[in-house]
């Protein structure tokens, strides 16, 4: 199947200071990558859609200045975390579209998640 | 707007059993529906998916699910549960032509007792 890897699978940082995350589609092209955010024992929140060489889409309620992202090619997106707090310390999961002309194929595969604890 | 319910926040089931998790959703039309499974401090593992076609999918370490149009259901089955299948199961339904864009249920935890 196809793999999605994260970078770095844990943070620990400062509050005030700022970390990015990488994500990567290991073995195919993604166009359009997901970020989610999973706080514990909950689900899966939607924060953002992350397309190649176009602006992010950002789910509502999210600070598009705060959680700035970059898919800067076709296997790697970056969601970096301005400024982080306390409150921002979470689960973070991203997922890479394998879309392969559509149909049976439009699948999102999710890398392994990065958890972030700002101090 | 799609959404998914998953009614059982947890279910705990013998070794040996078979299993049964719940998943309905609500969609205009016949949605992309999924099921993944997520370990703890882990992403998520693509189960199986349901497109269009056949209604029963088969899907990795002997899963299926049943598409139920009728019913507006996507329930995943196993018939004999292996204690490594304790996880948190998620069943989540896609937009078709709206980018694939999921939308999670709460999930379900399973607990199985050896």
């Amino acid at each position: 199947g196809a793999v999605v890897s994260q970078h770095p699978s844990r943070v620990i940082c400062k509050s005030g200071t700022s970390v990015k995350i990488e994500c990567r589609s290991l073995d195919f092209q993604a166009t359009t990558m997901f970020w989610y955010r999973q706080f514990p024992k909950q689900s899966l929140m939607l924060m953002a859609t992350s397309n190649e060489g176009s602006k992010a889409t950002y789910e509502q309620g999210v600070e598009k200045d705060k959680f700035l992202i970059n898919h800067a090619s076709l296997t790697l997106s970056t969601l970096t975390v301005t400024s982080a707090h306390p409150e921002d310390s979470s689960f973070y999961i991203c997922s890479a579209r394998d879309y392969g002309g559509g149909g049976s194929t439009d699948t999102q595969y999710f890398g392994p998640g990065t958890r972030l604890t700002v101090l | 707007a799609q959404s998914v319910t998953q009614p059982d926040i947890h279910i705990t089931v013998s070794e040996g059993a078979s299993l049964e998790l719940r998943c309905n959703y609500s969609y205009g039309a016949t949605p992309y529906l999924f099921w993944y499974v997520q370990s703890p401090g882990q992403g998520l593992q693509l189960l199986l998916k349901y497109f269009s076609g056949d209604t029963l999918v088969q899907g990795i370490k002997g899963f299926e699910a049943e598409f139920k149009r009728s019913q507006s259901s996507f329930n995943l089955r196993k018939p004999s549960v292996h204690w490594s299948d304790a996880a948190e199961y998620f069943c989540a339904v896609g937009a078709p032509g709206g980018g694939n864009k999921l939308t999670f249920g709460t999930g379900t935890q399973l607990k199985v007792e050896l």
